[in-house]
């Protein structure tokens, strides 16, 4: 069974642009959630979607959005990008069948804003 | 709400031996999940281990185990016979019960080093 994919995996933007990022999760899986990790704040919650509504949302600004689509997939969406914004974007997917079910990770996509 | 806490940010431990990582936590819910998720460097966050509240037998998986005392909110991990492989940032995680919500708290990370 192939993983969570991330693509891109490597992006360079410059400031004020906004950028789009997707997430494949593992087959079957229906839950969907985001993280952004950087050296100073860590890993934090964005946002998590399951069959196709959001369902819990981080404390970060609008800028930062997010969709799930009928097969699961989502994409993140950042706008009018800052300095601030360059991260590693973590997705990580489960079958949310029961509670204990297991997240698993992708590669995670590294976003530079110059 | 919830917070998790690694007073740890390196350790090392030699090829071969124990060593122990430390977390805390707060929360005021009686139902949840705490874990350890291990990042190796530049590949993906795979789990290592997963303790649910609500059981009062520490989780075991391999050379993997954790000691959960619930009333002080410690979920420490130990790493028996350590190898080159361990080497990683290992994040100590929350996640509230029931289902609802598949939300991780992470702590900041212990960098582990394996010295040959």
């Amino acid at each position: 069974k192939a993983g969570v994919t991330q693509t891109p995996r490597y992006l360079i933007k410059t400031r004020g642009q906004q950028v789009t990022l997707s997430c494949s999760p593992i087959s079957g899986h229906r839950s969907v959630s985001w993280y952004q990790q950087t050296p100073g704040q860590g890993l934090q919650f964005l946002f998590e979607y399951f069959s196709e509504t959001q369902r819990n949302k981080g404390n970060f600004p609008g800028r930062f959005s997010g969709r799930q689509f009928s097969n699961s997939r989502s994409e993140m969406n950042v706008s009018t990008l800052e300095l601030g914004d360059s991260a590693l974007y973590l997705c990580a997917s489960s079958s949310n069948r029961v509670s204990t079910d297991t997240q698993y990770f992708g590669p995670g996509t590294r976003l530079t804003v110059l | 709400a919830q917070t998790v806490t690694q007073s740890q940010p390196e350790m090392s431990v030699q090829e071969a031996e124990t060593v122990t990582l430390s977390c805390t936590y707060d929360t005021s819910e009686s139902d949840y999940y705490l874990f350890w998720y291990k990042q190796p460097p530049s590949r993906q966050m795979i789990l290592v281990i997963r303790q649910e509240a609500y059981k009062q037998q520490n989780a075991t998986e391999n050379r993997f185990s954790v000691n959960f005392q619930k009333a002080a909110k410690s979920f420490s991990l130990k790493i028996s016979d350590s190898q080159l492989g361990d080497a990683a940032m290992y994040f100590c995680a929350y996640r509230r019960g029931g289902g609802a919500t598949n939300k991780l708290i992470f702590g900041t990370g212990t960098l582990l080093a394996v010295q040959p």
